[in-house]
């Protein structure tokens, strides 16, 4: 049984840092492409980032990028989520994600997410 | 930037027929995948590749596109149906987008 869970959210000022983790299991996880999805309170998803399953492709959302970095250890199977100079509008939950078709060397040409972690809340507010 | 464009609500009696639309430019040739979020729970893949169901999906969930337009079609909608419906497409400007999401309701 694929599962994956978040950790890492929290309360933090604006400007400051937190890193987000994923832990999966029940799948080969460096295969697999991954992604971090957002969710602000009340609000749609959002794609924030994604990742090949070697790690050595990566993409951003121009709304985080230069600021967030995405990262995964294989032998850990853990996904991770550098956040740094945070904003009040990154508040939101973030959702781990896997990607259903691959994406071990290259990140998939048509991207979708067939499981999905609880999320984990990150509140960012002075 | 590629944007994908959802109606905010639909409505329906039950046991009829919904349709949710997504319109993007282009969006026949990107491949859609459609999600459906009950409240306070994950999204749940329902969709993908446009037409294209995940095993245990049930076939009352469907997919079609048609030019710049995909379109979700829930057959025989019951209450448990109720849930908010989000469209999603890659382009070569934005890796992944989302629409911006459709509440669909069972009158």
């Amino acid at each position: 049984e694929v599962q994956l869970l978040e950790s890492g959210g929290g309360f933090v000022q604006p400007g400051g840092s937190l890193r987000l983790s994923c832990s999966a299991s029940g799948f080969s996880f460096g295969f697999y492409a991954m992604t971090w999805v957002r969710q602000a309170p009340g609000k749609g998803l959002a794609w924030v980032s994604s990742i090949s399953g070697s790690g050595g492709t990566t993409n951003y959302a121009d709304s985080v990028r230069g600021r967030f970095t995405i990262s995964r250890d294989n032998s850990k199977n853990t996904l991770y989520l550098q956040m740094d100079s945070l904003r009040v509008e990154d508040t939101a939950k973030y959702f781990c994600v896997k990607d259903r078709e691959g994406g071990q060397w290259l990140l998939p040409t048509k991207p979708s997410f067939n499981y999905w972690g609880q999320g984990t809340l990150l509140t960012v507010s002075s | 930037s590629f944007e994908l464009t959802q109606p905010p609500s639909v409505s329906v009696s039950p046991g009829q027929t919904a349709r949710i639309t997504c319109s993007g430019d282009h969006l026949g040739d990107k491949f859609a995948s459609w999600y459906q979020q009950k409240p306070g729970k994950s999204p749940v893949l329902l969709i993908y590749q446009d037409t294209k169901r995940p095993s245990g999906i049930s076939e009352q969930f469907s997919g079609s596109t048609s030019g710049n337009t995909a379109t979700l079609t829930i057959s025989g909608t019951q209450a448990m149906d109720e849930a908010d419906y989000y469209c999603q497409a890659s382009d070569s400007s934005t890796y992944v987008v989302f629409g911006g999401g459709t509440k669909l309701t069972v009158l």
